[in-house]
């Protein structure tokens, strides 16, 4: 069965530093990743997505996600954080002929 | 497009009663999904469709939970009778199976309080 862990329910980082947020998963074959984010209030919107080729992945908002196929990781980043980025944010993986399965979500508070 | 088009927003309903959530899908789109969200267990999957038929109902709690979709432009999800155990974001998706890509967009949600 298709999975994704996320292993930190918060993270906190100050405006202006680097973020890392953390995802392994677990699948047979070849996996499909994705990365959401939700606002207050808000439905999921897209990030960013894992399909084949270049390991690097840009985003949407200046996010990128680094996929890492011997240490199964999809780890989400960005080069200097922005108060604005603070949200709750998803790993997923394709878990079936086209449905995801999502992680428990990680909290991101950027500090001014 | 408008994007997903989810109602109520909000809803606040008594045990027992009957609640019908609404969603309409982008328009083109042939996977309709309706998950829901809870502090305890996160973003599940309830059910989802694929030119309107449902192809994996096997997240939906229970026999009180049923979700139809008559057309590709219109879902609805009724929860008969409610609990509140039930109470929760409940956000509809959809997407294009071309290419198989598999990125979904989401509606804003319906929050449900049942009392």
């Amino acid at each position: 069965a298709q999975s994704v862990a996320q292993p930190e329910d918060q993270v906190n980082v100050a405006e202006g530093n680097p973020l890392t947020v953390k995802c392994t998963y677990s699948v047979s074959g070849n996996p499909y990743l994705f990365w959401y984010v939700q606002y207050p209030n808000r439905g999921l919107q897209f990030l960013l997505k894992y399909i084949t080729g270049d390991n690097l992945v840009k985003g949407s908002y200046g996010f990128e996600a680094e996929f890492n196929k011997s240490q199964t990781s999809f780890h989400l980043k960005k080069p200097s954080a922005l108060v604005s980025d603070s949200a709750l944010y998803f790993c997923a993986v394709r878990a079936g002929a086209n449905n995801l399965f999502f992680g428990t979500g990680t909290r991101l508070t950027v500090i001014p | 497009d408008a994007g997903v088009i989810q109602s109520p927003r909000h809803e606040v309903t008594e045990m027992g009663q009957e609640v019908t959530l609404r969603c309409k899908p982008i328009s083109g789109h042939d996977y309709l999904f309706w998950y829901r969200q809870t502090m305890m267990r996160g973003l599940e999957l309830l059910i989802y469709f694929n030119n309107n038929v449902p192809i994996d109902d096997s997240g939906m709690p229970e026999d009180r939970f049923s979700a139809k979709m008559p057309n590709a432009s219109f879902s609805t999800l009724k929860i008969q009778p409610s609990e509140p155990r039930d109470s929760a974001v409940y956000f509809c998706a959809s997407s294009f199976s071309a290419g198989r890509s598999g990125e979904l967009f989401f509606g804003e949600g319906s929050r449900l309080t049942v009392l």
